[in-house]
């Protein structure tokens, strides 16, 4: 069975700071993985995610996050923080391209 | 191209009663899916639709909730009846093709509360 762990549930950051939002996952087969961004009473966007080939993958408002097969990791990163940034953040895998499993989230908050 | 939407925003009932959400996903989208968002807790699957078949609904308490998909476009998630626990956000969401390599695409959801 798939599984995603998020570790801290809440990350609190200053304007301009370094962004890392950590995920570990377990699966047994090669997974797809993923990061969606939450805004308040929203539904989920999608940051980015990995399938297959590069392993540094490049998402939308500037993050990245890097897949490490051998850590069973795919930690989110921004270099800059902006206030525009303050969100919930969800790490999800998928297996054999199917559903989608999701970690508990991590509330992203961005101090001036 | 407009997004999956979804009906209503918020509902709030009293336990043992019931309740219908709506979705109607984005146009041409095959998959459907129904997830329960708990307070602090990551998005759960209910069950997901290919077209209007059900591929999966292993997480869905059947003795309570149903969902149906007319014609693989519009879906209703119903609760009847309704307990505390099932105060949650409910979303709905829609994709090309399977999960995995086809994006799934989020509606706004639907809060419940259950009093």
């Amino acid at each position: 069975a798939q599984s995603v762990t998020q570790l801290g549930s809440h990350v609190s950051v200053s304007e301009g700071a370094l962004v890392l939002l950590r995920c570990n996952y377990s699966s047994s087969v090669p997974p797809y993985l993923f990061w969606y961004v939450q805004y308040p009473n929203q539904g989920l966007q999608l940051l980015l995610k990995y399938t297959t080939g590069a392993t540094l993958v490049k998402g939308i408002n500037g993050f990245e996050a890097e897949f490490k097969k051998s850590e069973t990791s795919f930690h989110l990163t921004k270099p800059s923080a902006h206030m525009s940034d303050a969100a919930e953040y969800f790490c999800a895998v998928s297996v054999s391209n199917y559903k989608l499993t999701f970690g508990k989230g991590t509330l992203l908050t961005v101090n001036p | 191209e407009a997004g999956v939407a979804q009906s209503p925003r918020y509902k709030i009932i009293e336990k043992r009663q019931s309740v219908a959400f709506w979705c109607n996903p984005i146009s041409g989208h095959a998959t459907l899916y129904w997830y329960q968002q708990i307070l602090g807790q990551g998005p759960k699957l209910l069950i997901q639709f290919q077209n209007n078949g059900v591929v999966d609904d292993s997480q869905l308490p059947k003795d309570r909730f149903s969902a149906e998909r007319l014609k693989g476009v519009d879906s209703t998630l119903k609760i009847q009846p309704a307990k505390l626990e099932d105060s949650a956000v409910y979303l709905c969401a829609s994709s090309l093709g399977p999960a995995g390599v086809n994006e799934q695409f989020f509606g706004p959801g639907t809060r419940l509360t259950v009093l």
